[in-house]
């Protein structure tokens, strides 16, 4: 069974500031684990995603992700927050299975506010 | 190229009804996968299919069914409308099994 749990349902900072949305995930298999952002009345737009190989993982908009097997963690950071960033953050885990692949196991969410 | 289409975008049914929501995805596109997404909930598996075959199931009851299409668009069918039913159903394609996700803008049905 897979779990995602994204601590803090929503996160304020300041414009330029460092942001932090954590997620801890729990999977029986390998894991495949994602962030995925929602703007307001749209669909989900893929972050990142990591799958195998290199445990830190660059995606779009100046946001990365650490995957760290021991602390079962993917937390997504980007360095300097811009107020285009408010928005929902959703992390996500999946099996490494081609038939679960496509199965992802969403957290709650993180509202993220951006303060001018 | 078009992104994933869901049809209609809104949508007002009442207690009892059934409805279906139509996803085209995008072209060369195999899986189809559709979540539901609600405040109380959050974001929920529905099924996953594949060249027509349902390929994953999540933990909904059987008044939510799908199917796919030769050409990969698919529809999923919800019967007998509950007040919960309302929310957002989200489509996502995808070539095949280990490739990203692409999600449709969803469709937003109230049940009333």
């Amino acid at each position: 069974a897979q779990s995602v749990t994204q601590l803090g349902s929503h996160v304020s900072v300041s414009e330029g500031a460092l942001v932090l949305l954590r997620c801890n995930y729990s999977s029986s298999v390998p894991p495949y684990l994602f962030w995925y952002v929602q703007y307001p009345n749209q669909g989900l737009q893929l972050l990142l995603k990591y799958t195998t190989g290199a445990t830190l993982v660059k995606g779009i908009n100046g946001f990365e992700a650490e995957f760290k097997k021991s602390e079962t963690s993917f937390h997504l950071t980007k360095p300097s927050a811009h107020m285009s960033d408010a928005a929902e953050y959703f992390c996500a885990v999946s099996a490494s299975n081609p038939g679960g692949y496509n199965k992802l196991i969403f957290g709650a969410g993180t509202r993220l506010a951006v303060h001018p | 190229k078009a992104g994933v289409t869901q049809t209609p975008r809104y949508l007002i049914k009442t207690r009892g009804q059934q409805v279906t929501l139509s996803c085209s995805p995008i072209s060369g596109h195999r899986s189809v996968s559709w979540y539901q997404q609600t405040p109380g909930q959050g974001l929920q598996f529905l099924f996953e299919y594949f060249s027509e075959t349902q390929r994953n199931k999540g933990n909904f009851p059987g008044r939510f069914s799908g199917r796919q299409f030769s050409n990969s668009r698919s529809e999923m069918n919800v019967s007998t409308l509950e007040l919960g039913d309302s929310a957002l159903y989200l489509c996502a394609s995808s070539f095949s099994g280990y490739n990203e996700q692409f999600f449709g803008p969803g469709t937003r049905l109230t049940v009333l």
